[in-house]
């Protein structure tokens, strides 16, 4: 199985402040075949489902706000928020579907300092 | 945007099976694939499986091979997924989630899971 590392676990940001989630795969996400790489981004919000938040690697899913980006490539992903809100508290997980089963990273919570 | 709604809290003891509904509105329930992924307490996401309806083609997860059954029934746009020998450690939160798929090289490949349900409390305790 693809394992998928996340750091930090915990991440304290002050609002208005940038913040950053790393995610490592133990091997490359692209498809050489079709070009894309199958990294997801989720946020968890406290008491609620998970929401997409970005899908093959940087594209962004309908709703989520520009200050959250993300990059990466091959086994090293970012995801990334500008200026943090307090609305952005919750949990953050990236997801490999390049192949079964899928697996997710252990999750970063953020929380407001 | 297809909306997902599940089967409540479920109470089971050790050793037996429980089984949880997860039923689609507002989509095209053969153009999906669900999915299903769990949360034990204080923990992260677990995928556990999934399933095309049209198709009735399902992946497990091989920690999960032998005791857990994903099925769908097309007409009541409903997929469902039953744990069997439950243990302790099965308390969790079950989610099933959507996405379109592709069929590539002989294998189904699900695209983002862009709607999820609730989620079911499955507690097992004696």
């Amino acid at each position: 199985d693809i394992v998928m590392t996340q750091t930090p676990l915990s991440l304290p940001v002050t609002p208005g402040e940038p913040a950053s989630i790393s995610c490592r795969s133990s091997q490359s996400l692209l498809d050489s075949d079709d070009g894309y790489t199958y990294l997801d981004w989720f946020q968890q919000k406290p008491g609620q489902s998970p929401q997409l938040l970005f899908y093959l690697r940087s594209y962004r899913a309908s709703g989520v706000p520009g200050r959250f980006s993300a990059s990466g490539s091959g086994t090293d992903f970012t995801l990334k928020i500008s200026r943090v809100e307090a609305e952005d508290v919750g949990v953050y997980y990236c997801m490999q579907r390049l192949e079964f089963p899928y697996t997710f990273g252990q999750g970063t919570k953020l929380e407001i300092k | 945007q297809e909306q997902l709604v599940q089967s409540g809290t479920e109470v089971r003891k050790p050793g037996s099976s429980v089984t949880v509904s997860c039923e689609a509105s507002g989509g095209t329930f053969s153009s999906d694939a669900i999915s299903w992924v769990r949360q034990a307490p204080g923990q992260g996401l677990e995928w556990m499986g999934g399933i095309t309806p049209v198709f009735g083609t399902t992946y497990y997860a091989k920690k999960f091979q032998g005791r857990v059954t994903i099925t769908a029934d097309k007409a009541t746009r409903t997929a469902y997924i039953e744990l069997s020998s439950l243990t302790s450690d099965d308390t969790a939160i079950y989610y099933c989630a959507r996405a379109d798929y592709d069929y590539v090289s002989g294998t189904y490949r699900y695209r983002a899971f862009d709607s999820w349900g609730q989620g079911t409390p499955v507690i097992v305790s004696s």
